[in-house]
């Protein structure tokens, strides 16, 4: 089980709002440590999302957004479509583990 | 093009040895810290390794600690992965990745199956 807690599944309809949740600890997020966040079609490698907590790589639709509060980070992705069906992961650079610390992972499901 | 293309995985029997490559073009590559992600079979992403820019700092999960070496070739703008000692828990997609502190750039992936 990841350090970084984030729930197996999350579904919406075309259109509507889902939020992704990243719930860390005092230790990680709430240290002050950045949260990015990847998009993981199956059978390809991922790709960033979000960096540094809220900011969009150039191409990257400004549907998605993320924010950081506290011990937890939220990936929100608003207007959603069928092409937004993924495995979605937020991850942070750890000190102690002097290394990349990611979440379990969520499925996104648009029904 | 930037990109980076992994290769060298394949099946091999447990307790075995295995050598992952990955070409780096269209960007400076001894400007980036680099790593070595993996994700076993329907399973999440999973960090194994990092490397500074000059090769002088390495970085590794516990559960690879002792069995793998990263290294790197700045002339030959390729990193690399030297697998030893080799798990069934090992089996994998090995991704290669642009670093430092999250990855803005990833390899199409290298599949290294561990079996007898």
């Amino acid at each position: 089980q990841s350090v970084l807690t984030q729930p197996p599944s999350v579904s919406g309809a075309p259109g509507q709002r889902v939020t992704i949740s990243c719930t860390g600890s005092s230790s990680n997020i709430g240290a002050g440590y950045d949260v990015h966040w990847y998009q993981q079609v199956p059978g390809t490698a991922p790709k960033l999302l979000i960096y540094g907590n809220s900011n969009r790589p150039s191409g990257v639709p400004d549907r998605f957004s993320g924010s950081k509060s506290g011990t937890s980070a939220s990936l929100a992705i608003t207007g959603l479509q069928a092409e937004d069906e993924a495995d979605y992961y937020c991850q942070l650079d750890d000190s102690s583990l002097r290394g990349l610390l990611f979440g379990g992972g969520t499925k996104l499901t648009v029904l | 093009e930037v990109q980076l293309v992994e290769s060298g995985g394949g099946l091999v029997q447990p307790g075995g040895s295995l050598r992952l490559s990955c070409a780096a073009s269209g960007f400076i590559f001894s400007r980036y810290w680099m790593h070595w992600v993996r994700q076993a079979p329907g399973k999440g992403l999973v960090w194994v390794s990092r490397i500074n820019l000059d090769g002088s700092t390495t970085n590794y999960a516990e559960s690879v600690k002792g069995r793998f070496t990263i290294s790197r070739d700045n002339a030959k703008n390729t990193l690399y992965l030297q697998m030893s000692s080799l798990r069934a828990e090992d089996t994998a997609v090995y991704y290669c990745a642009r670093g430092p502190g999250y990855v803005n750039l990833w390899g199409q992936g290298t599949l290294v199956t561990v079996s007898s």
